[in-house]
């Protein structure tokens, strides 16, 4: 089942500008977090939140997260060309395992 | 071992054949996970372990797909008589405890049916 959906499907941005990629999930949550994928390969956890939480920064990352519309953000400020891959959001789902949204595909041009 | 340490990277196989694939966890994670990813899509849940006890089987997609996991730490992920539609990248996750943790993922394996 598909848990987390991303919002856009792609985005191509300038190096300098902030990225913007919106999450949307169905079921309560303990948790949600996001990930950086890279060549299609493994994966890279960036950042959890915890749904008593509302926003949580981690470098030039913020997500911020709404239980009551069942949905998060991660905002990426000051982007850079090695930013390019793909951001998926993952929630918990009964407490053991992540169902994993299909992903946004980040571009960013220098 | 520092990462999640999956092999082999890359497996070519005929149609028919059965493949096995590997994952050595981070020493200590008692939790692991194996998801599959089909081209441009995202991440599908198989099966995770709790030690070697396998709760949650529930996405594996067909009986030709099993797995098991011992010592507490190294897992295989077995696929019977390969179709051309068990293409894909196989990844396996691991992490300290079951709950709200962040998982590690290894760089996966990518199947080709032939």
């Amino acid at each position: 089942s598909q848990q987390g959906e991303e919002d856009p499907q792609a985005l191509s941005i300038q190096e300098g500008e902030n990225a913007t990629m919106n999450c949307s999930y169905k079921t309560s949550i303990n948790n949600l977090q996001w990930y950086r994928q890279n060549s299609g390969r493994g994966l890279v956890h960036l950042i959890l939140i915890r749904s008593n939480e509302r926003e949580k920064h981690s470098g030039r990352l913020r997500v911020t997260l709404d239980t009551s519309k069942k949905s998060s953000s991660l905002l990426i400020t000051a982007s850079r060309a090695a930013d390019t891959a793909s951001y998926f959001c993952a929630t918990d789902e009964n407490g053991n395992k992540l169902v994993f949204g299909a992903g946004t595909i980040l571009r960013v041009k220098s | 071992g520092a990462g999640v340490s999956q092999s082999p990277s890359n497996k070519v196989t005929e149609k028919g054949k059965d493949v096995e694939l590997r994952c050595d966890p981070i020493s200590g994670h008692t939790a692991l996970y194996w998801y599959r990813q089909s081209l441009g899509q995202g991440l599908e849940f198989l099966i995770y372990f709790q030690g070697n006890s396998a709760p949650d089987k529930s996405g594996l997609p067909s009986d030709r797909f099993s797995a098991e996991r011992t010592g507490g730490s190294v897992s295989t992920l077995t696929i019977q008589r390969t179709q051309q539609e068990d293409s894909a990248v196989y990844l396996c996750a691991s992490s300290l405890v079951q709950g709200p943790y962040g998982y590690t993922f290894g760089s996966g394996t990518r199947l080709t049916v032939v």
